[in-house]
């Protein structure tokens, strides 16, 4: 088990559905991240939370809405999706304060938006 | 603006044998960070190996090491005696600010590596 914990691994929803993507890390780490990998695309930043305290890449559609309840768990709740929204949704942590180390990351959801 | 450019689609080598990955960057920040990441088939993304731009040598870890030229801007990945675990997807990312505010890491489009035996 990797210290970056996603679920579901898998997702597919309808465009009128509500459901929401769990991360949960077990490394101490203070600073969270949502992001969202499409094909043939790098990776983009959607959220970032550090300390608890959100620090957000205002591209983001509304319809993405993160809640981060404590340093341990980071939420990425969706509704009314559009099917280009369809990627895998990748969480990771790092621990900021001491210098810039790499990211631990989950295994990421696979979203498919019908 | 931060900017990663990793201008290799695909590469092929022979089991065994170097590889290197190509990866270009741009910031005008004089304290970034810069990361290999790896991600095999089944979607984790694995931190291999960074070098800050004060870092004095080339990072290594293990079979990694990491060719920084900061005139160049370039940190291309050396990977020596490939496996063929080592088949996957490679990115390249960027963080500006050394030690604080840095929460942005930006990533290339990847390589994919293709180890053959």
């Amino acid at each position: 088990e990797t210290g970056v914990t996603q679920t579901p691994r898998h997702l597919v929803m309808g465009m009128t559905n509500k459901k929401s993507l769990k991360c949960e890390q077990h490394l101490g780490h203070n600073a969270m991240y949502w992001y969202k990998q499409s094909a043939k695309k790098p990776l983009e930043l959607m959220f970032v939370y550090s300390l608890e305290e959100r620090v957000e890449n205002n591209s983001v559609p509304s319809r993405f809405s993160p809640e981060c309840p404590n340093s341990s768990h980071l939420f990425l709740h969706l509704h009314t999706l559009q099917p280009e929204d369809s990627a895998l949704y990748l969480c990771a942590s790092s621990q900021e304060v001491q210098g810039a180390y790499g990211y631990t990351f989950g295994s990421g959801t696979r979203l498919t938006v019908v | 603006a931060q900017k990663i450019t990793q201008t290799q689609p695909g590469m092929f080598v022979q089991e065994k044998e170097a590889v290197t990955l190509d990866c270009t960057y741009d910031t005008s920040d004089p304290s970034y960070g810069l990361f290999w990441y790896k991600q095999p088939s089944s979607g984790e993304m694995i931190f291999l190996i960074y070098q800050g731009s004060y870092d004095q040598q080339n990072a290594t870890e293990g079979r990694y090491s990491l060719n920084f030229q900061k005139a160049r801007k370039s940190a291309n990945l050396v990977i020596s005696a490939s496996q063929l675990g080592d088949s996957a997807m490679y990115f390249c990312a960027m963080r500006e600010g050394r030690y604080t505010g840095g929460f942005k890491t930006i990533f290339g489009a990847g390589t994919r590596l293709f180890v053959k035996a």
